[in-house]
């Protein structure tokens, strides 16, 4: 166990649903990750959070949203997603983002989109 | 932008043998920190080995090594005496501190699998 916890674990959405998918870590670290691992490809990072603020939007589509209520809560919030978005969803931490310190990252969620 | 390029898509060993997982990075910065994290099936990333630029002599954590060549912007990453838990996704990892931000960028990983 790496602290960070992901969940679900496994989800199935309709391209009309709407889902969330949750990020915790209670290891006091104010910098949060998320990140899509997409098979044969380099994980490609979404968004970051440093001290509840977003700092960091790598050109995602707008139907993925994130929310940082507080240091320890990360949310990706999915709504009309694409088939091509099934991937493994990763979330990390770490101390903050102007410090080289390791990430520490949670099992992930694995999302496919029928 | 950095890139991290991971050459071998997937390798394969024999328990108690010796494999070497080879990394390469671009980058026009100075002080940046490089890291090896490994993915089980499990599927929760951790760290294996980190090292800094700025130190000259290889990082080493236990049966783990790296052969870290700055000039080359090489980093490789040995593993002795194989065991079968090594078994897993090994992914390469550029942290730089452009613009005062220190945000991971990761390769595509090698696939490792080690056979009794």
């Amino acid at each position: 166990e790496t602290g960070v916890t992901q969940t679900p674990r496994h989800l199935v959405m309709g391209m009309t649903n709407k889902k969330s998918l949750k990020c915790e870590q209670h290891l006091g670290h104010n910098a949060m990750y998320w990140y899509k691992q997409s098979a044969k490809k380099p994980l490609e990072l979404m968004f970051v959070y440093n001290f509840k603020e977003q700092t960091e939007n790598n050109s995602v589509p707008s139907r993925f949203s994130p929310e940082c209520p507080n240091s320890s809560h990360l949310f990706l919030h999915l709504h009309t997603l694409q088939p091509e978005d099934s991937a493994l969803y990763l979330c990390a931490s770490s101390q903050e983002w102007t410090a080289p310190t390791k990430a520490f990252f949670g099992q992930g969620t694995r999302l496919t989109v029928v | 932008a950095q890139t991290v390029t991971q050459s071998q898509p997937e390798m394969s060993v024999q328990e108690a043998e010796t494999v070497t997982l080879s990394c390469t990075y671009d980058t026009s910065e100075n002080n940046y920190y490089l890291f090896w994290y490994k993915q089980p099936p499990s599927r929760q990333m951790i760290l294996v080995i980190r090292q800094e630029a700025y130190k000259q002599q290889n990082a080493t954590e236990n049966r783990f090594s790296v052969n870290f060549q700055k000039a080359a912007k090489s980093f490789s990453l040995k593993i002795s005496d194989s065991q079968l838990g090594d078994t897993a996704m090994y992914f390469c990892a550029f942290m730089g501190g452009s613009g005062g931000s220190y945000i991971p960028t990761f390769g595509r990983g090698t696939s490792l699998i080690v056979h009794p």
